[in-house]
């Protein structure tokens, strides 16, 4: 059981388009992370969030914009994608960042960039 | 720094037999070592992980691992494949010092299991 929830499970956009990811978790955790997921390469850490305050952004384009407006919910917002962010896009949390804490993930959006 | 590697993209083997899945990792501090099961279109779970103390791991679905630190390798076996193992496995390690809360995960073994 994971706790982590993520909407839209998929998710279609052209180029011009602006969407946004939702992650909230109901585990009282006071972390908050994207990842990355493409075929063939390892997860790639996004962002990190610890107490609502951004501690990592893994140079990632600026296309991508996170907001976590609280410890329980994070967002990925999206404007003028590639083709090459199509990818799976796991949220996930933990009590803190850092010290060894077990991630819990959610399902995933899949997204394809048209 | 740190980085995983995972021998074997994919790995068959037969209802009933040995898994063995590999990993070897790298870091320049101690190291927290976890191994992770995704099953389609799900998100990552945690099988188990290693932080301190006792070398020999015990995980979820009877799943274990022993970290052995002068073969740098965390490798993940379960003594009887069962048919519901099937999924990707992904090892992972972080860095044992506060506020470094990078996960690092290796690129995945499919886990095939034959009936």
């Amino acid at each position: 059981e994971t706790g982590v929830t993520q909407t839209p499970r998929h998710l279609v956009m052209g180029m011009t388009n602006k969407k946004s990811l939702k992650c909230e978790q109901h585990l009282g955790h006071n972390a908050m992370y994207w990842y990355k997921q493409s075929a063939k390469k390892p997860l790639e850490l996004m962002f990190v969030y610890n107490f609502k305050e951004q501690t990592e952004n893994n140079s990632v384009p600026s296309r991508f914009s996170p907001e976590c407006p609280n410890s329980s919910h994070l967002f990925l917002h999206l404007h003028t994608l590639q083709p090459e962010d199509s990818a799976l896009y796991l949220c996930a949390s933990s009590r803190a960042a850092g010290t060894g804490e077990t991630q819990y993930f959610g399902p995933g959006t899949r997204l394809l960039v048209l | 720094a740190q980085s995983v590697t995972q021998l074997g993209s994919h790995v068959s083997v037969s209802e009933g037999a040995l898994v063995l899945l590999r990993c070897n990792y790298s870091s320049s501090v101690p190291p927290y070592l976890f191994w992770y099961v995704q099953y389609p279109n799900q998100g990552l779970q945690l099988l188990l992980k290693y932080t301190t103390g006792a070398t020999l791991v015990k995980g979820i679905n009877g799943f274990e691992a022993e970290f052995k630190k002068s073969e740098t390798s965390f490798h993940l076996t379960k003594p009887s494949a069962h048919m519901s193992d099937a999924a990707e496995y992904f090892c992972a390690v972080s860095a044992a010092n506060f506020g470094n809360e990078k996960l690092t995960f290796g690129t995945g073994t499919r886990l095939t299991i034959i009936p």
